[in-house]
């Protein structure tokens, strides 16, 4: 079965610091993809990064990158210079493709708070 | 604007009644995906439609159904409501042969009185 496990339920960062959120899986499948999403208090559904399991160099966006270890199956979110606008529900989620479709599996999510 | 339309953005209804959950989306993606989250959960997977077609099923209850159209909007049909059926109902779609990075809606609150 495939699975996707956020260990942390809840953090804080100081404003202008960094932090990191961990997220691992478990899959048989070879050729997948992770993601990490943010749900902000509007509760709206932003795709933050995308990462193609097959590539070895880690995404990068902006003041979002991740730390991904195929070996391990772990796919880490670091948040740098952390903004107040970063406060949200993060949930990390993997995909593969199923014939013509794909799925993909959420895990829990962990909230982030931004302090002042 | 995420390009991925939900409509309403808010229902209240009573226990027992019916209602009709409306997405339209992204403009070229076929494969649209139902998620229900409530407060303070994570997101559950309902169901999910490839051009029409039912593909993958999830936690989704008898009492829910779903139907994708020609025109690729798709109808979540929730009935004999509940209060635990009180919940945010997302709509997603993605692009064909790309997997996964989900376009999301803006949900859908429902609230069961």
């Amino acid at each position: 079965a495939q699975t996707v496990t956020q260990s942390q339920p809840e953090m804080s960062v100081q404003e202008a610091e960094t932090v990191t959120l961990s997220c691992t899986y478990d899959t048989s499948e070879n050729n997948y993809y992770l993601f990490w999403y943010k749900q902000p208090p509007s509760r709206q559904m932003i795709l933050v990064i995308r990462q193609e399991a097959y590539k070895q160099q880690n995404a990068t966006e902006n003041r979002f990158s991740v730390n991904f270890q195929k070996a391990a199956k772990s796919f880490s979110l670091k948040i740098s210079d952390s903004q107040l606008g970063d406060t949200a529900m993060y949930f990390c989620a993997f995909s593969f493709m199923k014939t013509s479709y794909d799925k993909v599996i959420f895990g829990p999510g962990t909230s982030l708070s931004v302090i002042p | 604007d995420s390009g991925v339309t939900q409509t309403p953005k808010h229902l209240i209804t009573a226990t027992g009644q019916r209602v009709t959950l409306r997405c339209s989306p992204r403009s070229g993606d076929l494969s649209v995906y139902w998620y229900q989250q409530s407060l303070d959960q994570g997101l559950q997977f309902l169901i999910q439609y490839y051009n029409g077609e039912e593909r993958a099923k999830g936690n989704i209850l008898e009492r829910f159904s779903a139907q994708q159209f020609p025109d690729l909007h798709s109808e979540l049909n929730l009935s004999s409501l509940e209060l635990g059926d009180s919940a945010l109902y997302f709509c997603a779609s993605s692009v064909p042969g790309r997997t996964g990075g989900y376009t999301f809606g803006s949900g859908t609150r429902l609230t069961v009185v």
